[in-house]
């Protein structure tokens, strides 16, 4: 079994500020961890993934998250906060079930960035 | 290429009524999903589809029924509708390879209301 825990259900931060959107998972196996993010009124994007490769991982506009097995952690970052950047975030972990591979989301986290 | 599409983007159903959620992708992708969010809450898998003419049940199936008649299209049905339906849906594809398993791309969404 799978689950995903976001700890906050709302992050306010300033324009230019760090952000920290934190998630912890569990998982029976190595698992595969995502970020995506959903603009108001749309799809979700996929922000970044980690697939066993290296523990720091990139992803678009600024983002990135590191893996720590030790912490069962996930926690997304950016240096400074961008207006853009409002929205809601959901971290994700993978697994293989039945036939396909399936997404386990959490609950999510709503970022606000204030001027 | 469109992506995922998704249509109506709106609809209200009166309990009871019956209506087809319609999905379809031009990536050539081999995975679908369906996908239900409720507010404050993570996406749940309702039912997910490897290829043309197979199916399996996700995380919440009851109430709807699905079915693949071509790697393109993935309509999802439901057929007495009921308040607990008023949801938002979203369909996801995603390609076969393992290297980019649990990476899905999103449509913009359904937004359902049963009263």
């Amino acid at each position: 079994a799978q689950s995903v825990t976001q700890l906050d259900s709302h992050v306010s931060v300033s324009e230019g500020t760090p952000v920290l959107l934190r998630c912890n998972y569990s998982s029976s196996y190595s698992p595969s961890l995502f970020w995506y993010v959903q603009h108001p009124n749309k799809g979700l994007q996929l922000l970044l993934k980690y697939t066993s490769a290296a523990t720091l991982v990139k992803g678009i506009n600024g983002f990135e998250a590191e893996f720590k097995k030790s912490e069962t952690s996930f926690h997304l970052t950016k240096p400074s906060a961008h207006m853009s950047d409002a929205a809601e975030y959901f971290c994700v972990v993978s697994a293989l079930s039945g036939s396909a591979r399936q997404l386990t989301f959490g609950s999510g986290t709503q970022l606000t960035v204030l001027p | 290429n469109a992506g995922v599409t998704q249509t109506p983007k709106f609809r209200i159903l009166k309990i009871g009524q019956s209506m087809t959620l319609q999905c379809a992708q031009d990536m050539n992708h081999n995975y679908m999903y369906w996908y239900r969010q409720d507010p404050g809450m993570g996406l749940k898998l309702i039912y997910y589809s490897v290829g043309a003419g197979i199916t399996d049940k996700g995380e919440v199936p009851n109430g709807y029924n699905v079915s693949r008649s071509t790697t393109e299209d993935f309509p999802l049905r439901l057929e007495l509708a009921a308040p607990s339906q008023t949801s938002v849906y979203f369909c996801a594809s995603s390609p076969l390879s393992t290297a980019r398993a649990g990476e899905q791309y999103f449509g913009p969404g359904t937004r359902l209301t049963v009263t």
